[in-house]
């Protein structure tokens, strides 16, 4: 596709589960970013991508939180044992390289723990 | 790590001029950028700024100088549709390694 697509949209789980949230980017993108929104907040850097490779996973708040990707395409972010703090919108964004300026932004993927 | 600072909010009238402050602290920094959120929507970018000065693309403006940790997002000629988050963000890192950081944003009012 022409954007930045995120799968699924919406996600209602239930506390404990686990939950895969997927990222397809912009063709030729190289670098992919994961980034947390919670309700009213600004972006929380979770983690960048260059190619296959997380040079910086500082961002991911504890160990439940991985993510990888694949064939420098699709990324997925997982959660493990999901908490309620963990509900938020969490977008993925692309760009052309690290060092390109503009970042082009999925419509995210709203998680919901109950 | 970076500190970023933005107001919370700010109103503005329809045909005026608004600007929007940014001051971070960081090191290794390598581009301030400002992005444009509207309520339930993905940010999408508005300006890149890396050396200092002004940067001009329409009705938006955007400066830099980085001795000040400072930057500014001027908007022009205020539409309704320019009601929106505006988000400072600040590139910073090295050695191949970055990491874009953003603001909490600066919610933006346009009023008649």
């Amino acid at each position: 596709g022409a954007g930045v697509s995120q799968s699924p949209s919406n996600k209602v789980t239930e506390k404990g589960k686990d939950v895969e949230l997927r990222c397809d980017p912009i063709s030729g993108h190289t670098a992919l970013y994961w980034y947390r929104q919670r309700l009213g907040q600004g972006l929380e850097f979770l983690i960048y991508f260059q190619g296959n490779s997380a040079p910086d996973k500082s961002g991911l708040p504890s160990d439940r939180f991985s993510a990888e990707r694949t064939g420098e395409s699709v990324s997925t972010l997982t959660i493990q044992r999901t908490q309620q703090e963990d509900s938020a919108v969490y977008l993925c964004a692309s760009s052309f390289s690290f060092a390109a300026g503009e970042l082009f932004f999925g419509e995210g993927s709203r998680l919901t723990v109950l | 790590g970076q500190n970023i600072d933005q107001p919370t909010e700010m109103t503005a009238t329809e045909g005026a001029i608004v600007q929007i402050n940014c001051t971070y602290q960081t090191s290794g920094f390598n581009g301030l950028f400002w992005y444009q959120q509207h309520a339930g929507e993905a940010p999408t970018f508005l300006s890149y700024n890396v050396l200092d000065g002004l940067e001009e693309k329409g009705r938006f403006s955007s400066f830099l100088s980085r001795s000040k940790g400072y930057s500014y997002l001027l908007l022009k000629e205020l539409q309704m549709k320019d009601s929106a988050s505006y988000l400072c963000a600040v590139r910073a890192g090295g050695a191949g390694s970055y990491q874009l950081t953003f603001g909490k944003g600066t919610k933006l009012s346009v009023i008649p």
